[in-house]
């Protein structure tokens, strides 16, 4: 199947300072990539969904000035959560999509981030 | 909108043993796609089976089939000579043929456990 890469793995910061997420699909190209956000022993809950080229669409309730994502090109998304807060530590995971209706998802292995 | 539904929040299952794991959802679209994932301690997302809801036969996917019931609206994953590896939360999703920015809408999980 269809690999899907995130970077960092985990990451740590400090309240107040920005960190950025990448998703990459290494084997194919990704026309649609999303976000989620999953807190432990819970669903994943879509955050947006961004095509490569567009701003992303965000779901409700989601800070979009807060979780800034760019779709620069066909294999790369990007999450910058500014101005980190302790209550934005969490696991979020990406996922890629080649567009096709009913297409499946390919899910990055996740990035824990937790914020001091 | 859609919903799904995961009544059971946990089971257990010796290993070897058979053990099924359900699944109900609410859509007023007649064609559309469900899919089961698997969510390992590892927390990398994926793929078990999937069912094209316009097909009557039900998936199978070596010890994994689903029966689908289209006009009860249910989806449960059967699990056959259940192993260790296969202890992990589960996740029932549903999505719609609508094109590239369909999104996954998600149960809330079950979590799995095979005891040795």
């Amino acid at each position: 199947g269809a690999v899907v890469s995130q970077h960092p793995s985990w990451v740590i910061c400090k309240s107040g300072t920005s960190v950025k997420i990448e998703c990459r699909s290494l084997d194919f190209q990704a026309t649609t990539m999303f976000w989620y956000r999953q807190f432990p022993k819970q669903s994943l809950m879509l955050m947006a969904t961004s095509n490569e080229g567009s701003k992303a669409t965000y779901e409700q309730g989601v800070e979009k000035d807060k979780f800034l994502i760019n779709h620069a090109s066909l294999t790369l998304s990007t999450l910058t959560v500014t101005s980190a807060h302790p209550e934005d530590s969490s696991f979020y995971i990406c996922s890629a999509s080649a567009g096709l209706a009913g297409d499946e998802q390919f899910f990055g292995p996740g990035t824990r981030l937790t914020v001091l | 909108a859609q919903t799904v539904t995961q009544s059971q929040p946990e089971m257990s299952v010796q290993e070897a043993e058979t053990v099924t794991l359900s699944c109900t959802y609410d859509t007023s679209e007649n064609n559309y796609y469900l899919f089961w994932y698997k969510q390992p301690p590892s927390r990398q997302m994926i793929l078990v089976i999937r069912q094209e809801a316009y097909k009557q036969q039900n998936a199978t996917e070596n010890r994994f089939s689903v029966n689908f019931q289209k006009a009860a609206k249910s989806f449960s994953l059967k699990i056959s000579d259940s192993q260790l590896g296969d202890t992990a939360m589960y996740f029932c999703a549903f999505i719609p043929p609508t094109g590239a920015n369909s999104k996954l809408t998600f149960g809330k999980g079950i979590t799995l456990s095979v005891r040795p």
